[in-house]
């Protein structure tokens, strides 16, 4: 069965930081995975996704994430944090023939300080 | 465009009223997704439409929990005799193909 494991609950970082969120998958196949943020009082929003090609993704808001088979993991980065990047961001992982349901992981709380 | 839109955006109902929860998809989207967010957890998945008929409903806890899409657009989630345990976000999706989910801003149902 799909799961996906993001392992910190809450990370706090200074504005201006780098930053990586950890994210990790079980799949047999090769997965669909996107990453997803959402701001309170807000819908999901997609920043990037991975369905195939070159391992590192660009997405939205100066993100990327890199996809790595051997590790099942699909980390997102971003070198420079704004304030404005406060929010819970969510893993996830859809079959690769067919996304008709997204699996999503537990989600990262970002908190970012001035 | 407008993107998806969910009503009501709050709703708080005694336990064992029947409640109903409305999901207008982007205009055009063939496939439209519901999902419950509970507090401090991921989105999980309830059910999947492609076009009027339901092409997966595993995600549904019980019986108590239905959808409908009569018309391959707007999709009603039904819930009877709720339990203070269906309180959470409701969130709806839709899609144009397969690759890439627009959310609406759910519906957060209090059940007391």
């Amino acid at each position: 069965a799909q799961s996906v494991t993001q392992p910190d609950i809450h990370i706090t970082v200074s504005e201006g930081a780098s930053l990586e969120l950890r994210c990790n998958y079980s799949y047999g196949a090769t997965p669909y995975l996107f990453w997803y943020v959402q701001s309170p009082g807000q819908g999901l929003q997609l920043l990037l996704k991975y369905f195939s090609g070159d391992t590192l993704v660009q997405g939205i808001k100066g993100f990327e994430a890199e996809f790595k088979r051997s590790q099942s993991s699909f980390n997102l980065r971003k070198p420079s944090v704004h304030w404005s990047d406060a929010a819970e961001y969510f893993c996830a992982v859809g079959r690769s023939y067919n996304t008709d349901k997204l699996i999503f992981g537990t989600g990262t709380r970002l908190q970012v300080f001035p | 465009g407008a993107g998806v839109s969910q009503t009501p955006s709050n709703k708080v109902t005694e336990k064992g009223k029947y409640v109903e929860l409305r999901c207008d998809p982007i205009s055009g989207h063939t496939a439209l997704y519901w999902y419950r967010q509970s507090l401090g957890q991921g989105p999980e998945f309830l059910i999947y439409f492609q076009g009027t008929g339901a092409a997966d409903d595993s995600g549904l806890p019980n019986d108590r929990f239905f959808a409908v899409r009569p018309e391959g657009s707007v999709s009603t989630l039904k819930i009877q005799r709720t339990e203070r345990g269906d309180s959470a976000v409701y969130l709806c999706a839709s899609s144009l193909n397969a690759g890439e989910q627009y959310f609406g801003p759910g519906t957060r149902l209090t059940v007391t």
